[in-house]
């Protein structure tokens, strides 16, 4: 178990600059989230996958915002035409979702995106 | 979508017993009780989970009275490094429902 993966820690680019995350999971679960967080507020849910299918989007994901799973294991969330306010932490957790069980989340570290 | 209330900080000394509270008044049947702890530009990490009643781990303490509308993460010993945000989140895994972190409470352990 080597955890959840991020790539890259950090990303900084120009207003307008198409960016694009990568979240590796724990092998073998079957459910992954996207989650942005800003300075000083809790996580903020954006899509999540069950395997390759994206099974839900908040209404935060505009549509500049594309998640994809292709395989079921690795997940990239692209930002087109970047703005100031997408400016955040950008976090992916994953976890094993079985017939009868309601394990944890666990989360990457993340992706800090500055918008200059 | 279960949001949870929770104090926004708190202080506590040292080698104290630390208890932070989260209400989630609307948690509905199935949904479980989670709580993450995080340090600045880390991600969330897991530190106990339950359903009912009481649950023990090997670092924290998860009550859970039985009209599951609260529920109160006890913190034994705090120590310096136990400085952080605590969030709870409520939710149903198997649904697949979306989980609301809310604000959550900085925990600041004092010398």
């Amino acid at each position: 178990d080597t955890g959840v993966s991020q790539d890259p820690r950090h990303k900084i680019t120009k207003r307008g600059q198409n960016v694009t995350f990568r979240c590796d999971p724990i092998s073998e679960h079957n459910r992954l989230y996207w989650y942005r967080q800003t300075l000083g507020q809790g996580p903020e849910f954006l899509t999540y996958f069950q395997n390759e299918a994206q099974l839900e989007k908040s209404r935060l994901l505009s549509d500049r915002f594309s998640a994809e799973r292709p395989k079921g294991s690795f997940s990239t969330l692209e930002i087109q035409r970047t703005e100031q306010g997408d400016s955040a932490m950008y976090l992916c957790a994953s976890t094993s979702v079985g017939t009868a069980n309601n394990q944890p989340q666990h989360f990457g570290d993340g992706t800090r995106l500055s918008i200059l | 979508l279960a949001k949870t209330t929770q104090p926004i900080s708190m202080d506590s000394y040292e080698g104290q017993e630390v208890n932070i509270t989260c209400s989630h008044n609307n948690i509905a049947t199935n949904d479980y009780i989670t709580w993450y702890q995080q340090f600045p530009s880390q991600g969330p990490r897991f530190i106990i989970q339950g359903y009912k009643t009481k649950v023990t781990n090997e670092v924290a303490s998860l009550f859970i009275p039985a009209d599951r509308k609260s529920s109160t993460l006890s913190l034994p010993r705090v120590s310096l490094s136990d400085t952080a945000v605590y969030y709870c989140l409520v939710g149903d895994m198997l649904s697949g429902n979306q989980f609301y972190f809310g604000t959550g409470t900085s925990l600041t352990v004092i010398p």
